[in-house]
């Protein structure tokens, strides 16, 4: 049963370039959250999704971030128009529904560099 | 507002050990839980251990405890008979229930296990 799936695990970017992030949840699990870790940081939320329906993205800049979870596929983590700042891991986490604590699972996370 | 605080940039223990990693944590809820999770240097978040507010037995894993004192606001990480693998940044998370079930991370504390 492999767990929760990330790629690429490094992506570097140019500045002004578009990242795609992607994320596959564990099999069975219908909620993706995405974190965001910089340096030196804890995780910070970012965007939770169920699928087809974002459902709470309180934590997304406003602006060049979008994420999504279609009915078929990966969830998508975008960022367009990157920047040095957007230097960071990216981490997907996915739960089932009504899950206990110890089904939210995280992936080994996306390591973005903005040159 | 949710808010952690993980007050020990940096701790060291010898080896067959046990150390303690405070945490202290803010909320006006009286539903949420809190969470340890351990990140070795690959970068993976593992989950090690939960405390749910109504639970009135402290939450033990193995050697990982979890010294739960509500009244403080504080849910410290235990860890008995330390081990060289056990070298890591942990972070301590509080999950409100009724939610979006996002995850507040504090900063973390790196663990070194000195043999």
């Amino acid at each position: 049963n492999a767990g929760v799936m990330q790629n690429p695990r490094h992506l570097v970017r140019r500045r002004g370039q578009e990242a795609r992030l992607r994320c596959s949840p564990m099999k069975g699990h219908s909620h993706v959250y995405w974190y965001r870790q910089l340096p030196e940081e804890g995780l910070k939320f970012m965007v939770y999704l169920q699928k087809e329906n974002i459902i709470d993205e309180s934590g997304m800049p406003k602006e060049r971030f979008s994420a999504e979870f279609p009915k078929e596929g990966p969830s998508i983590l975008r960022i367009q128009q990157v920047v040095r700042g957007d230097s960071a891991a990216y981490f997907c986490a996915s739960s089932p529904l009504g899950a206990g604590p110890g089904s939210y699972t995280f992936g080994s996370g996306t390591r973005l560099t903005v040159v | 507002a949710q808010k952690i605080t993980q007050t020990q940039p940096g701790m060291f223990v010898q080896e067959k050990e046990a150390v303690t990693l405070d945490c202290t944590y803010d909320t006006s809820d009286q539903s949420y839980g809190l969470f340890w999770y351990k990140q070795p240097s690959s970068g993976e978040m593992i989950f090690l251990i939960y405390q749910g507010s109504y639970d009135e037995q402290n939450a033990t894993e193995g050697r990982y405890s979890l010294n739960f004192q509500k009244a403080r606001k504080s849910a410290n990480l235990v860890i008995s008979a330390s081990q060289l693998g056990d070298s890591a940044m942990y972070f301590c998370a509080m999950r409100e229930k009724g939610g979006s079930e996002k995850l507040v991370f504090g900063k973390g504390t790196k663990l070194t296990v000195n043999p």
